[in-house]
């Protein structure tokens, strides 16, 4: 069974303090692992798409790394707005269909 | 804009009623999904279609129902079956053209009462 499991589940930074959020996984046939940005009662925004290990993705302060039993979303110098749940999916070939597995989330809040 | 479009954003339903939430999207994606969200869990897949008229159970379907007659439209009926409705219901397509990558709607956010 694909499994996703992310953490910590919850993180508290000061404004300007770098750190890594981290999402291990077992999963037969990698397809792609995702990163998701989900602010309080809206829908999940898509951030990046890893497709093999040692591909990194940035963003503005975000930047996305890959190997083959887990990823990392380093967030170097984080602003209050980068405050959210950040979510992991990972996805397998299933029966014809790119069906993705999430993880829970890690849920960040950024002090200033 | 392209996007998905999730209504309405609040939704609540009585005992034995059963209540369609409407996602339309304007993507011209095929591949559509319904996913069921709690807090403490992580994003729990209902159904999908990956193109109209045909249409699949995901990990949780039991109370759940949808249809696909447009490739715009996938409705989402929470019947009386589901005994514990209450959640956040995020409506998804996605494209070959993002590896796959979701773009997701707004959400309904659905109570009893």
């Amino acid at each position: 069974e694909d499994q996703v499991t992310q953490s910590p589940e919850a993180l508290r930074l000061q404004e300007g303090e770098s750190s890594s959020l981290n999402c291990s996984y077992t999963v037969s046939g990698l397809r792609g692992l995702f990163w998701y940005r989900q602010d309080p009662g809206k829908g999940p925004e898509f951030l990046f798409t890893l497709y093999s290990a040692g591909e990194e993705k940035e963003k503005e302060r975000l930047k996305a790394t890959l190997t083959k039993k887990e990823s990392f979303l380093h967030i170097t110098a984080p602003k209050p707005e980068d405050s959210a749940t950040y979510l992991c999916a990972v996805q397998a070939w299933a029966g014809g269909s790119y069906i993705p597995t999430f993880g829970r989330g890690t849920s960040l809040i950024v002090h200033p | 804009d392209g996007g998905i479009t999730q209504s309405p954003k609040y939704l609540f339903r009585k005992e034995g009623q059963n209540v369609t939430l409407s996602c339309e999207q304007n993507l011209n994606h095929d591949a559509m999904y319904w996913y069921r969200q709690d807090p403490g869990q992580g994003l729990r897949l209902i159904y999908y279609s990956q193109i109209v008229n045909d249409f699949q159970k995901g990990d949780i379907a039991e109370g759940y129902s949808v249809s696909r007659e447009k490739k715009e439209s996938f409705p989402l009926t929470v019947t009386s079956a589901q005994k514990n409705p209450t959640a956040f219901y995020l409506c998804a397509s996605t494209h070959p053209d993002r590896g796959y990558g979701y773009t997701f709607g707004s959400g309904t956010r659905l109570t009893v009462v």
